[in-house]
């Protein structure tokens, strides 16, 4: 596509429940990157891919969340028995290369409310 | 560890007046920096980028940076504010090195009010 596409834009559940999150980077890219953004702060780094693997998962808060990239394109973050401090919205950006000078493509992100 | 900081929550400037958005960061070894705009409900947008070279960086929309090694900033500016300027600006740095897995940290942002 175009751009980075993330589904569902919004997403409202209760606090215990599993979420999925989707992403759908530009064609192309192999660097995959997901971001949290509480209100009024910048956005937190939970995890980056390079093809399919995990190269860096240092920023998931703990064990409930998980995110995967089996094909080196779409990638899906899951969280587990949810909890109202995991409202937030979920950024996810690609980048072209694994080298470092590239710049992040963001998607619109997706707004978890737990209720 | 790499740290942003923004020290200013927000900016606020007449429209064609200069605009200045501040920001220092906090790294081991050389920067990579960049600048990023969130307009409401809308994703991050990459605004410009400094890699190495010249010190003065132009990007989009008529905004450019300043990296400043000795002062460790990357101040946003721009000559002439527009009120469709308005928006949130993040700064985020990038550590270059062997061991850098090309996590990209952001500032706290700073919201940019243009007034008429």
């Amino acid at each position: 596509g175009a751009g980075v596409s993330q589904t569902p834009s919004n997403k409202v559940t209760e606090k215990g429940k599993y979420v999925e999150l989707r992403c759908d980077p530009i064609s192309g890219h192999t660097a995959l990157y997901w971001y949290r953004q509480s209100l009024g702060q910048g956005p937190e780094f939970l995890i980056y891919f390079q093809g399919t693997g995990a190269a860096d998962d240092s920023g998931l808060p703990n064990d409930r969340f998980f995110a995967v990239r089996p094909e080196g394109s779409v990638s899906t973050l899951k969280i587990q028995r949810t909890e109202r401090g995991d409202s937030a919205v979920y950024l996810c950006a690609s980048s072209e290369t694994s080298i470092y000078t590239g710049e992040l493509f963001f998607g619109e992100g997706s707004r978890l409310t737990v209720l | 560890a790499q740290s942003v900081a923004q020290p200013e929550d927000q900016v606020n400037v007449a429209e064609g007046n200069p605009l200045t958005v501040k920001c220092t960061y906090s790294v081991s070894g050389n920067p990579y920096l960049f600048w990023y705009v969130q307009y409401p409900n809308r994703g991050l947008q990459f605004l410009l980028k400094y890699i190495t070279g010249d010190n003065l960086v132009k990007g989009s929309y008529g905004f450019e940076a300043e990296f400043n090694k000795s002062q460790t900033s990357f101040h946003l500016k721009k000559p002439s504010a527009l009120v469709s300027d308005s928006a949130l600006y993040f700064c985020a740095v990038r550590r270059y090195g062997s061991s850098n897995t090309g996590k990209l940290i952001f500032g706290q942002g700073t919201t940019l009010q243009v007034k008429p």
